[in-house]
């Protein structure tokens, strides 16, 4: 299995740009996650996903960022317009549902900076 | 709500030196527990888990012990490589598909 990927690897753009970071799960896994990385909130839930309908948004920071799970292969979190205070490394996860031991697999990342 | 505590970092060790991270969770019900090791530019990556008291997680070298009396689940290691080198997190899952994680412990090891 691939495990989790995430593209771009790497996002650089100026304010007030759009950015669209995408994810794809692993195969057969009914729940995604989006997290933020930064040095000094360390990690942050922003939004789950199972079977592809949001369960918890409360992590969004704001109506500047939205995500989307139009299939159970494919998700996509946006920012429009991007601030220099999102510049951050955004992780998918991906789990298979269903019970409470069962672990989170991460891609590695895409790391956004906006200057 | 539920919450994971880990002590701060950075932990420095020379190579071949114990390690123990302390970590205490508050919780409802019967969590499951997690450590995720995250290396440098990389995600995170489950290191091991606990799904009920007294259950031991092992992994690579490394421990820990579901301890539902305490409420912790301290990571372990009797000898610390370079290559451990990371950052550390605790995490639960509490009857459902979310995790809470800590804050995260960065160890470093010099040879």
């Amino acid at each position: 299995d691939a495990g989790v990927i995430q593209s771009p690897r790497h996002e650089v753009t100026e304010m007030g740009q759009e950015v669209t970071l995408r994810c794809k799960p692993i195969s057969g896994h009914n729940s995604l996650f989006w997290y933020r990385q930064t040095m000094m909130r360390g990690l942050e839930l922003l939004i789950y996903f199972n079977n592809n309908v949001p369960i918890d948004d409360s992590g969004m920071p704001e109506d500047r960022f939205s995500a989307k799970m139009p299939n159970a292969s494919f998700s996509t979190l946006k920012i429009q317009p991007s601030e220099p205070r999102d510049s951050a490394v955004y992780f998918c996860a991906s789990s298979p549902s269903g019970t409470s031991y069962n672990e989170q697999f991460f891609g590695p990342g895409t790391r956004l900076t906006v200057l | 709500g539920d919450s994971v505590t880990q002590m701060e970092g950075p932990v420095t060790l020379s190579e071949e030196a114990c390690l123990t991270i302390n970590c205490t969770y508050t919780a409802t019900g019967y969590p499951s527990l997690f450590w995720y090791v995250q290396y440098p530019g990389e995600g995170l990556q489950l290191l091991l888990k606990a799904t009920k008291a007294d259950d031991k997680g092992s992994n690579k070298g490394f421990e820990a012990t579901y301890r539902k009396e305490t409420t912790s689940f301290h990571l372990e290691k009797g000898s610390v490589q370079v290559s451990d080198s990371a950052v550390y997190f605790c995490a639960l899952n509490n009857a459902g598909n979310m995790l809470t994680f800590g804050g995260g412990t960065r160890l470093m090891v010099k040879p």
